[in-house]
């Protein structure tokens, strides 16, 4: 299955700022996904990143807020954007495997501290 | 759009008690069916996944889960919990139609106790 390097792991962030997440997949893949997990909480999607066309975002989440670069098929990026202490969370991204296998492989995760 | 509903907000369970937690979803196509769990501040790890076949998947740590498409659910199950099985279940589903994301329950919290 696809092997997801994702970073930072971590970053505590000055509120107003913003910080990028980038994700590097070993193989080419056509979509990639971003999810955020608040504290005590579910993985909630933010967005479907589709190489060469706009991401697609939930209902909730703005491009904004959380722009999605996608310029290749083994390479996103999420931005979080003028971060307030609401956006402590982590972040991890994750793709989708055709066939058997696992499914889904998700990145390590982005912890992120808003202060 | 399709939803998952994980009725059990936190189970308390004492060791080798019997565990189900319950996952329904709402969706009328064929599903792809997961549980995953994540163990305190850790990241998640994949217990088990139902693609097509034997509706009784078995898992791994002793973990199962039965899909019943009438019912539209995907009851995870263990017959004996241990102290290390405290962590937090999640069960996701996404449409069998393509290259599409999961769609995640809010989470199930078992604690198990001595």
């Amino acid at each position: 299955s696809a092997v997801i390097s994702q970073k930072p792991s971590r970053d505590i962030c000055q509120r107003g700022t913003s910080l990028t997440i980038q994700c590097q997949v070993d193989s080419q893949v056509t979509m990639m996904f971003w999810y955020r997990q608040q504290p005590g909480q579910s993985l909630t999607l933010i967005a479907t990143a589709n190489q060469g066309s706009e991401a697609t975002y939930e209902s909730g989440f703005v491009i904004d807020k959380f722009p999605i670069s996608r310029p290749n098929l083994t390479f996103s990026t999420l931005t979080v954007s003028n971060m307030s202490p609401e956006d402590s969370s982590i972040y991890l991204c994750s793709v989708g495997v055709t066939g058997s296998g696992d499914g889904y492989t998700f990145g390590s995760g982005t912890r992120l501290t808003v202060v | 759009a399709q939803s998952v509903s994980q009725h059990n907000h936190h189970v308390i369970l004492s060791e080798a008690a019997s565990l189900e937690l319950g996952c329904n979803y709402s969706y009328g196509g064929t599903v792809n069916l997961f549980w995953y769990v994540q163990y305190p501040g850790q990241h998640l790890q994949l217990l088990l996944k139902y693609f097509s076949g034997d509706p009784l998947v078995k898992g791994i740590k002793g973990f199962e889960a039965e899909f019943i498409k009438s019912k539209f659910s995907f009851n995870l199950r263990k017959p004996s919990v241990q102290w290390s099985d405290t962590a937090e279940y999640f069960c996701a589903v996404t449409p069998r139609s393509g290259n599409t994301p999961l769609v995640f329950g809010k989470g199930t919290r078992l604690s198990v106790i001595a």
